[in-house]
């Protein structure tokens, strides 16, 4: 079967980091994605990892461990626009569809 | 990124009338997804294809169908809106293992 865990909600101080985690139990292994989606707009790539470690891309970085079937999405210097729904998702092989958690709400506060 | 469009964006319409979602990318990718989201929930995959002449049905059991006949055009049609298809209708596509992008979204509603 498939599984994938998200924190439900997290708020967050502007100017902060957060870091969003997601756990993943799955038949196979292919990938992980990060997506951005605020309310009522289709989602946006933020990132994707295959191998172990730290993929960085501006104020947005994600980490995976296969081992562990663990991965985060850490946030700095957070802004207002950061509000949004982070959705975390795996492809458990060759190139089938992605298989999505039900997103973590973050709301970024002053 | 990929361009990929779908119409109309928002939709009204009564119960019983047969719709049609249209959903188009002009990056000649094979692999094209359907997913259904209701409002601050997660995303259920209805269909899918990979490739022409291919369909596949998702995880989430739905009434409506899926053609493709053109690589790069994967409408969904609804043959009879009720009440219970009121969501948003996320279309995407992508070929690579590590990419997967998705269109504007159709919010329709069935009264």
């Amino acid at each position: 079967g498939q599984n994938i865990d998200q924190p439900t909600e997290m708020t967050a101080t502007e100017g902060a980091i957060v870091q969003i985690n997601c756990t993943y139990q799955t038949s196979g292994f292919n990938g992980l994605f990060w997506y951005q989606q605020h309310a009522g707009e289709a989602p946006t790539f933020l990132s994707y990892n295959v191998l172990d470690g730290l993929e960085e891309k501006g104020r947005f970085s994600s980490f995976l461990s296969r081992s562990k079937g663990y991965s985060y999405l850490l946030l700095k210097e957070l802004q207002m626009k950061d509000s949004a729904s982070y959705l975390c998702a795996v492809r458990e092989r060759g190139n089938t569809p992605l298989v999505f958690g039900k997103g973590t709400r973050l709301s970024v506060i002053a | 990124e990929a361009d990929i469009y779908q119409t109309p964006r928002y939709l009204v319409i009564g119960t019983g009338k047969k719709i049609t979602l249209e959903c188009s990318q002009t990056m000649g990718h094979d692999k094209m997804y359907w997913y259904q989201q209701d409002p601050g929930m997660e995303l259920h995959l209805i269909h899918y294809s990979y490739g022409v002449n291919s369909t596949e049905k998702g995880d989430l059991s739905s009434e409506s169908t899926v053609s493709r006949i053109r690589t790069e055009h994967f409408p969904l049609t609804l043959e009879s809106a009720r009440p219970s298809h009121t969501s948003q209708y996320l279309c995407a596509s992508g070929d690579r293992p590590d990419e997967q992008y998705f269109g504007p979204g159709t919010r329709l509603t069935v009264t």
